[in-house]
């Protein structure tokens, strides 16, 4: 059964770092596109950025300037974002999707997982 | 940054209806658009990929149209189950950018 298997919720405190998983099941990562969506309470999808399936990463630098890091292992089948620098502004629910490269459409998300930025 | 809008934000309408959603997009995009739907609590699920391609599953009322900077996501005959906020998603140039959303409520 495909399906992307996320970390559990996170409360972080203003300025640190906070590391998601997404573990894949019934398909191996380095053939597809993984993407990683954020969505603010009562708000719209934003996306972050995506891992190609060389491993090759491109993010949404102006928005974040620098603070996300994506990665992937291939051994244990689990992609990885990394945001660093935490505003309250970053609480959200972080999701990663897969697509089939040239497919133009991501067919299988995460449940999400929620970060709060809380003093 | 391509900009993706969306038309209307809020569409309110009843079972039956044939309802039309617009995404625009700021310069040209070819057919690399895709929509999803969304309900309550739960992740983004897609229905059309490259504009127009409906995904394995997905009921035949929906349909997707458009090409260039302007595209239609319709639900033939709505149905209860399609009460929901669907987004467009652009894969021409990175960042690959959403529409703000359209909210479907019940008349």
């Amino acid at each position: 059964q495909v399906q992307l298997a996320q970390s559990g919720a996170e409360v972080k405190e203003p300025g640190a770092s906070v590391k998601i998983s997404c573990k894949a099941s019934g398909f191996t990562l380095s053939s597809f596109h993984m993407q990683w969506v954020r969505q603010a309470p009562g708000q719209g999808l934003e996306w972050m950025g995506v891992v190609n399936p060389i491993g090759y990463n491109t993010s949404d630098g102006q928005k974040f300037q620098g603070r996300v890091t994506m990665t992937s292992d291939t051994s244990t089948n689990t992609v990885y974002i990394e945001l660093r620098s935490l505003r309250s502004d970053d609480s959200a629910i972080y999701y990663c999707a897969r697509a089939v490269p040239g497919s133009g459409g991501f067919d299988c998300w995460g449940r999400g997982t929620l970060v709060t930025v809380s003093s | 940054d391509i900009q993706m809008t969306q038309s209307p934000s809020t569409l309110s309408a009843s079972v039956g209806d044939r309802v039309t959603i617009t995404c625009r997009a700021s310069q040209s995009i070819s057919d690399w658009l895709a929509w999803y739907q969304q309900k309550p609590g739960k992740a983004p699920k897609l229905l059309i990929y490259r504009a127009y391609g409906l995904e394995s599953g997905v009921p035949s009322r929906f349909s997707g149209g458009g090409s260039g900077t302007e595209f239609t996501l319709t639900i033939s005959s709505l149905q209860p189950d399609d009460f929901a906020t669907y987004y467009c998603q652009q894969f021409q140039t990175f960042p690959w950018t959403f529409g703000q959303g359209t909210k479907v409520e019940i008349k």
